[in-house]
């Protein structure tokens, strides 16, 4: 499967536990978006990565969420001491291009279901 | 604040009929849009996108159209399929393809094919 792929896809945790979050783009592509979706929302923008860079972190709450593109293998989404409004659908999407790309598709995995007890 | 706006939750709409989907931005800096199509437990696949300088876009079955004095853009589906059954989102981006930033997107809109 050349797609995005996302694990877990279901994740359940208990508050003040950490949430790690998986994203492997597709192959080629070089750049990573983490999206966030809550009940009756839309998707929000959470954060750009390239590979060992966070371009744009603009959507990131400040506190408990990191994430991370390493040079070897995929990207992560942290989430620590999660608490109850994080129960949540988290994309991944990639792209094989950047600034000043002039399709601005991006590719979605099916997404990581966190659900926070 | 929303900048991208999708104003129905749901449509319903008979099978052969045609299926429109509406999007109102805010940001007049938008100049790239974009329809992904969700179904559920599934990530959105990307249907359809129109550049700023176009005011239409066609792709068989699908056509997007794009009023930007009105900052409004919709999604025409004709004939609607009950394969078509999903949420619609639509989203935006700033800059030549906004590729880089990110996509803002709105809300979404179910559309239910009836048979």
């Amino acid at each position: 499967n050349a797609g995005v792929m996302q694990n877990p896809r279901h994740l359940v945790r208990r508050r003040g536990q950490e949430a790690r979050l998986r994203c492997s783009p597709m192959k080629g592509h070089s750049h990573v978006y983490w999206y966030r979706q809550l009940p009756e929302e839309g998707l929000k923008f959470m954060v750009y990565l390239q590979k060992e860079n966070i371009i744009d972190e603009s959507g990131m709450p400040k506190e408990r969420f990191s994430a991370e593109f390493p040079k070897e293998g995929p990207s992560i989404l942290r989430i620590q001491q999660v608490v109850r409004g994080d129960s949540a659908a988290y994309f991944c999407a990639s792209s094989p291009y950047g600034t000043g790309d002039t399709t601005g598709e991006l590719f979605f995995g099916e997404g990581s279901r966190l659900t926070v007890l | 604040d929303q900048q991208v706006k999708q104003n129905s939750p749901s449509l319903s709409v008979q099978e052969g009929r045609i299926s429109i989907l509406n999007c109102d931005y805010t940001n007049s800096m938008f100049d790239y849009f974009l329809w992904y199509k969700k179904y559920p437990a599934e990530g959105p696949t990307f249907l359809i996108s129109i550049s700023s300088i176009k005011d239409k876009n066609e792709d068989g079955r699908f056509t997007v159209f794009l009023n930007k004095s009105a900052k409004h853009l919709s999604l025409h589906i004709v004939p609607s399929q009950p394969g078509d059954s999903a949420v619609y989102f639509c989203a935006a981006s700033e800059g030549s393809g906004g590729g880089a930033d990110g996509l803002t997107f709105g809300k979404g809109t179910h559309l239910i094919i009836q048979p």
